[in-house]
């Protein structure tokens, strides 16, 4: 079973800081990642998603990825009360399967 | 605007009912999911389809099976519903493979009784 590790509890961060999240994957193999976030009672909605070892930013969110180290990790700079949710990782491993962690809280207090 | 549209958002049901859960979208994807998701479980893969009446087992088949008759239309079936199978039940598609953006449907809860 291909797996992806988040382990962090509810992360509170206050407005204007930054957001930290990780995650591990098992399968040496994943080549692309992606951080979903989802609202309370509302579905995922992808946010990023990054493919080779380095950094990619989108607006305040930036991924990190370490193929050697098989970590994934997710900077949301200046926090705002929006984006309190659930920020979940995935990793493709082929055969149109993701493997999905199961979600770390963030919480933004204004 | 991207569009998957799940029938139901709450439903209630008895143990041993069957049960259908639908899925529309309205984007002509070649690939539809069905996912549950569970408090400390997260999002598991249930069954895949990537063409019409094509379909695929995911991590967790047992009880469930699907129907894509149209390429916009995919079901999941509860043959006996079961209290286990209460959860949240979440559609999603998307025109290449999982390897691109899923579009998610806005779920439905299932609590059988």
């Amino acid at each position: 079973q291909k797996e992806v590790e988040q382990n962090s509890g509810p992360l509170s961060v206050p407005e204007g800081a930054i957001a930290s999240l990780n995650c591990t994957y098992s399968d040496r193999g994943s080549q692309s990642f992606f951080w979903y976030r989802q609202y309370s009672g509302k579905s995922p909605e992808l946010i990023m998603s990054i493919y080779s070892n380095g950094d990619k930013e989108d607006g305040r969110f930036t991924a990190q990825l370490n193929k050697a180290s098989q970590y994934v990790s997710l900077l949301i700079r200046d926090s705002q009360p929006s984006d309190s949710a659930t920020y979940l990782c995935a990793a493709y491993y082929g055969n149109n399967r993701l493997a999905f962690g199961k979600g770390n809280q963030v919480v933004v207090i204004p | 605007d991207v569009k998957v549209t799940q029938s139901s958002r709450y439903l209630v049901k008895r143990t041993g009912e069957k049960v259908f859960l639908e899925c529309v979208q309205d984007m002509d994807h070649e690939n539809m999911f069905w996912y549950r998701q569970d408090p400390g479980l997260g999002l598991r893969l249930i069954y895949f389809s990537y063409d019409v009446k094509m379909k695929e087992k995911g991590d967790i088949p047992e009880g469930y099976s699907v129907s894509r008759e149209k390429k916009e239309r995919f079901s999941l079936i509860l043959e006996s519903a079961s209290t286990n199978q209460t959860s949240m039940y979440l559609c999603a598609s998307t025109y290449g493979t999982a390897n691109e953006k899923l579009f998610f449907g806005s779920g439905t809860q299932l609590s059988v009784l």
